[in-house]
């Protein structure tokens, strides 16, 4: 059983400060990372992959990925209002097709002004 | 251009009946999945669609549940004699043929089984 794991939170953070969210996978094999945002009631939206060792960045956000210890994390900096939200990692298994991910259940991140 | 659309938002459904959900991908997407979310629950994978073709059924469950996306129109998720654990949001997502791994997800039906 395939399992992607995050910290359910919330995760309290002063607006301007970075947030860091970290996600952990079982499948040894996986080749592709995701994270999505989405804010309650509303659809997830693709913020961010990563496919290599180390970390990419876009904008205010950072993933950092390591496959030795099976873990991803996200990054933003200078958190505003508009981030509150839950944040989803999603894992592409090394025998998955395209578009089948393992979703966390999600951590959320409430910044406060 | 028009994000990936989905009908009804809410549906109500009574125990016994079927549930038709629909959902129209991005314009020149031509990959199509279905994912459901229960409550405090992250999504889950149910199926993977091209057009006339279904790529990956293995999150489906094996009975009351058939997808299908045709040469013409939008993708239907069927559920059959809808029971009150099918009550979830289901969200169809699309992806273009030449990224196919960046899924782009309509906004949901939510399901309620009385």
């Amino acid at each position: 059983q395939k399992e992607v794991e995050q910290n359910s939170g919330p995760l309290s953070v002063p607006e301007g400060a970075i947030a860091s969210l970290n996600c952990t996978y079982s499948d040894r094999g996986s080749q592709s990372f995701f994270w999505y945002r989405q804010y309650s009631g509303k659809s997830p939206e693709l913020i961010m992959f990563i496919y290599s060792n180390g970390d990419k960045e876009d904008g205010r956000f950072t993933a950092q990925l390591n496959k030795a210890s099976q873990y991803v994390s996200l990054l933003i900096r200078d958190s505003q209002p508009s981030d509150s939200a839950t944040y989803l990692c999603a894992v592409n298994g090394e025998t998955d097709s395209w578009g089948k991910f393992q979703f966390g259940a999600g951590t959320q991140v409430v910044v406060t002004p | 251009n028009a994000g990936v659309m989905q009908n009804p938002r809410h549906l109500v459904r009574r125990r016994g009946q079927e549930a038709r959900l629909r959902c129209s991908p991005m314009k020149g997407h031509s990959h199509v999945y279905w994912y459901r979310q229960l409550p405090e629950e992250g999504l889950k994978f149910m199926v993977y669609l091209q057009k006339e073709n279904i790529i990956d059924e293995s999150g489906m469950p094996k009975e009351r549940f058939s997808a299908e996306f045709p040469k013409e129109g939008p993708s239907i998720l069927r559920i059959q004699q809808v029971v009150r654990g099918d009550s979830a949001a289901y969200f169809c997502a699309s992806s273009h043929p030449t990224g196919v791994e960046k899924l782009f997800f309509g906004s949901g039906t939510q399901l309620s089984v009385l």
